[in-house]
């Protein structure tokens, strides 16, 4: 089956406590990408990549960590996590990420930061 | 910076009302707009999705979106909504490169 897994599902951590948070697809695409969930915020981008090894920062990287060492998978990590870091993570990926393409969504990661 | 609004935040409708969800963006370039759904307890799915030709764009579930480039707007219509549709529903816009912008989502509640 098609699918975007992340884990973990849920998170419960502490202030300064490093924590990665996977993602995984096994579509063979080319394009990932993490967003943040707040109320009244909607989705914001932290991090993309576009293919192995090439990354690029969205709307709101600050405190996030990305890296795309094999296709497949792109995890996000928090070196320092802080209270404003709680929120819903999704992990999404694209054929590419370049204008047409739908973007296929993960579970969610949801995560506290005491 | 591109944005993008959502002016509605929730929607509460009967079973059979009809419902458009606005959705304006602040691009004055091409752009490729997206509506994306989630169902409780689901994943964000594609709804439809717009990138040239014909502005009346179909999609699942008997939505449809219309862009009007004039009013920088692609809102999203259904004639005819059904209990199942509860859901939140999102606006997003990609103008041409790798970033993706989303609107603050419209929570829709359906009344049985």
């Amino acid at each position: 089956e098609a699918q975007v897994t992340q884990n973990p599902r849920y998170l419960i951590t502490v202030t300064g406590k490093k924590l990665t948070v996977t993602c995984s697809q096994n579509m063979n695409h080319e394009y990932m990408s993490w967003y943040r969930q707040d109320p009244g915020l909607g989705l914001r981008q932290i991090y993309y990549s576009m293919n192995v090894e090439v990354t690029d920062k969205g709307d709101v990287p600050e405190g996030y960590k990305v890296s795309r060492k094999e296709k497949r998978n792109f995890p996000l990590i928090l070196e320092s996590p802080s209270p404003n870091q709680t929120s819903l993570y999704f992990c999404a990926s694209s054929f590419d990420g370049f204008y047409q393409e739908t973007q296929y969504f993960g579970p969610g990661t949801r995560l506290l930061v005491l | 910076a591109q944005s993008v609004s959502q002016h509605n935040h929730h929607v509460i409708l009967s079973e059979a009302a009809s419902l458009e969800l606005g959705c304006n963006y602040s691009y004055g370039g091409t752009v490729n707009l997206f509506w994306y759904v989630q169902y409780p307890g689901q994943h964000l799915q594609l709804l439809l999705k717009y990138f040239s030709g014909d502005p009346l764009v179909k999609g699942i579930k008997g939505f449809e979106a219309e862009f009007i480039k004039s009013k920088f707007s692609f809102n999203l219509r259904k004639p005819s909504v059904q209990w199942s549709d509860t859901a939140e529903y999102f606006c997003a816009v990609n103008a041409g490169t790798y970033k993706y912008i989303f609107g603050t989502g419209t929570r829709l509640k359906v009344l049985a």
